[in-house]
């Protein structure tokens, strides 16, 4: 079964870091690009960041770039975003999720359950 | 950034009557459009990828359409569980962007 699980959520005070991981299991991980989002209470999805298979291309948001670094270690089968210099507006819900199929970037068919984040004073 | 901007906010329907919602995009993604679906306290799931493929398990009454700029997801005769909140997310170019979202809800 293909399983994502996120971790490493919190709360933070502004200006705080976090680094979230997300646990892959049941696929060949190093082989998909993955991606994170976030969704603020009551609101909507918000894409944050991707990265390739091997990890060599990543994407960002404009709201979290130079702010947020994805990254991968594939001999462990795990997804990372390094957050710092957090502000208010980064309070959300994180999800992992990984694409459909090994070769494009088409769709988000696996996300895992999620890891809240609140930044506050 | 590509913006997304779906309509109706929320659509009030009835079991078993047909649901059209509406994603249109600030400029041409071509077909590079995925749709999901969710549900209250769960994750999002895919229901369809390059704006007219079913994701594996979406029953045959969800249908995708469209291109450039404008596209529509239908469910032909709505089922209790389909009921949610369904966004669109556009794939065609860095940074991805989501519509707002359109809330389905019972009539």
């Amino acid at each position: 079964e293909v399983q994502l699980l996120e971790s490493g959520g919190g709360l933070v005070q502004p200006g705080g870091s976090l680094r979230l991981s997300c646990a892959a299991s049941g696929f060949t991980f190093n082989i998909y690009a993955m991606s994170w989002v976030r969704q603020t209470p009551g609101k909507g999805l918000e894409w944050v960041s991707g990265i390739s298979g091997r990890g060599s291309n990543t994407y960002y948001a404009d709201s979290i770039k130079g702010r947020f670094t994805v990254s991968r270690d594939n001999s462990k089968n795990t997804l990372y975003l390094q957050m710092n210099s957090l502000r208010v507006e980064d309070t959300a819900v994180y999800y992992c999720a990984k694409e459909r199929a090994a070769t494009a970037y088409d769709g988000l068919d696996t996300w895992g359950q999620g890891t809240k984040v609140t930044v506050s004073s | 950034e590509i913006v997304l901007t779906q309509s109706p906010a929320t659509l009030s329907l009835s079991p078993g009557e047909r649901a059209t919602l509406s994603c249109r995009a600030s400029q041409s993604i071509s077909s590079f459009l995925a749709w999901y679906q969710q549900k209250p306290g769960q994750a999002p799931r895919l229901v369809i990828y390059d704006a007219s493929n079913r994701a594996t398990g979406i029953p045959a009454r969800f249908s995708g359409s469209g291109s450039e700029t404008d596209f529509t997801l239908t469910i032909s005769s709505l089922e209790p569980e389909d009921f949610a909140v369904y966004f669109c997310h556009q794939r065609r170019s860095w940074p991805n962007s989501f519509g707002r979202g359109t809330k389905l809800e019972i009539k």
